[in-house]
């Protein structure tokens, strides 16, 4: 079965650094881009930035530029999502998505990361 | 890059066809047939249900389709079913960001 699976929830104070990962399984894993999207409580969808395991090249979203770090490692097919100094609005779900072609075809089940002092 | 422009809700009643709208520029909706669609349940992960404007990927209903003029793409549904009510979202590739959703939709069946 293709699959991706993010880790644990997270709780952390402000300043805090964090990563979070995700481990796909069932495919190739160097074939396709892994995306990171952002879901703030009650809101929509946010594109953040994605990451080709390949070759560990990445593209953000202007909006997400400087505050996140996308990184993958592909020997134990993992990406991972890190913030080094965290804020309350970093507040939300966090999912990954595989590109297949122009979309995103298998989710991950989030990742709920919650900020607060 | 701002989102794309998708109506806050839809409603219909079982059996019912909706659409809901996708608005975008040029540069995203208008210049690329890259425009998918994904259905969210409450507390799950979003589904595709309609990649490059009008595919549906293995195991999505045909009730769900997808369409595109100009800079406005279209997601359908006919045959409305009680388990169709989710929120819906629009992504497009885009010249900058270089991906892009819409706000989303939040669908009712009546």
């Amino acid at each position: 079965e293709v699959q991706l699976v993010q880790s644990g929830a997270e709780v952390k104070k402000p300043g805090e650094s964090l990563r979070i990962s995700c481990k796909g399984s069932g495919y190739s894993f160097t074939s396709y881009w892994i995306s990171w999207v952002r879901q703030m409580p009650g809101k929509g969808l946010e594109w953040m930035g994605r990451i080709d395991p390949s070759d560990s090249y990445t593209n953000y979203s202007p909006s997400f530029q400087g505050h996140v770090t996308i990184s993958a490692d592909k020997s134990i097919s993992t990406a991972y999502l890190q913030w080094s100094s965290l804020k309350a609005s970093d507040t939300a779900m966090y999912y990954c998505a595989r590109h297949n072609d122009d979309a995103f075809d298998i989710w991950g089940q989030g990742t709920m990361v919650t900020v607060s002092s | 890059q701002s989102a794309l422009t998708q109506p806050a809700s839809v409603s219909g009643s079982p059996g019912q066809s909706i659409t809901i709208s996708c608005t975008g520029t040029s540069s995203d909706v208008g210049g690329y047939n890259y425009v998918s669609w994904y259905q969210q349940h409450p507390g799950k992960a979003p589904k595709l249900m309609i990649y490059d404007v009008s595919n549906r990927p293995s195991g999505v209903s045909n009730r769900f389709s997808g369409s595109k003029s100009g800079n406005t793409a279209s997601l359908t549904i006919s045959g409305l079913q009680a388990e169709d009510e989710a929120d819906y979202y629009c992504s497009s590739y885009t010249s900058s960001s270089p991906w892009v959703f819409g706000g989303g939709t939040k669908l009712t069946v009546l």
